[in-house]
């Protein structure tokens, strides 16, 4: 079965400290992975792809097929890092995107 | 450039009624793809529409189904509302070709009473 998992709803973390969003996918194949961010009072947006290897805002995500895993890093948390992280896959030449349940990420101060 | 667009932001049903949700995809793209978002939940796929066809559909019933028309906005139908279809509906619009960089919509919240 295809599915998405986010083991954390909440992760709290204090400026500049390291963070890390964890996402496990199951899957029969090669998906696309992607981590897609909705900041308060704001639309779902992506935020990076596996494909593309870049980091966005500082942050980077490397694909682990060994372990099926997709996670989010940032090497120092800012304050406005706060906001609802969801990993997603989708199966190649697909149609069908399947989101995780989200993680909540809280900066503090 | 405009963005994705959804009408309306919010409504009230009862159960057994029917409900159109509308959505206006982004400029330049032809491909349309509906969401439910549950409360404290991911968005689940429904469908995805590619010039004005079904192209692919999720685990929802037939009561919900959908239309793209030939400028590429869609709409999704949901027929006999349930308590449980209360949730955000999310339309999501890309370009084929780029079909993993989709570009969302605010949502339209639906409440079934």
């Amino acid at each position: 079965a295809q599915r998405v998992t986010q083991p954390e709803k909440l992760l709290s973390v204090f400026k500049g400290a390291p963070v890390e969003l964890k996402c496990n996918y199951s899957y029969s194949g090669s998906p696309e992975l992607f981590w897609y961010v909705q900041y308060s009072r704001q639309r779902l947006q992506l935020l990076l792809r596996h494909i593309s290897r870049e980091s966005i805002k500082g942050f980077t995500a490397d694909l682990n097929k060994g372990e099926t895993s997709f996670h989010l890093k940032k090497p120092f948390a800012q304050e406005e890092d706060s906001a609802m992280y969801y990993c997603a896959l989708r199966g190649p030449g697909g149609f069908k995107t399947i989101f995780g349940a989200g993680t909540r990420l809280f900066v503090k101060a | 450039e405009t963005g994705v667009t959804q009408s309306p932001t919010h409504l009230i049903k009862t159960r057994g009624q029917q409900v159109t949700l509308r959505c206006s995809s982004q400029s330049g793209h032809n491909t349309v793809s509906w969401y439910q978002q549950a409360l404290g939940q991911g968005p689940q796929f429904i469908f995805q529409y590619y010039r004005e066809e079904e192209n692919g559909r999720g685990n929802f019933p037939p009561r919900f189904s959908g239309l793209q028309f030939p400028n590429y906005s869609s709409e999704l139908n949901v027929n006999a509302l349930e308590l449980d279809d209360s949730a955000l509906y999310l339309c999501a619009s890309s370009q084929s070709g780029r079909a993993g960089e989709q570009y969302f919509g605010p949502g339209t919240r639906l409440t079934v009473t």
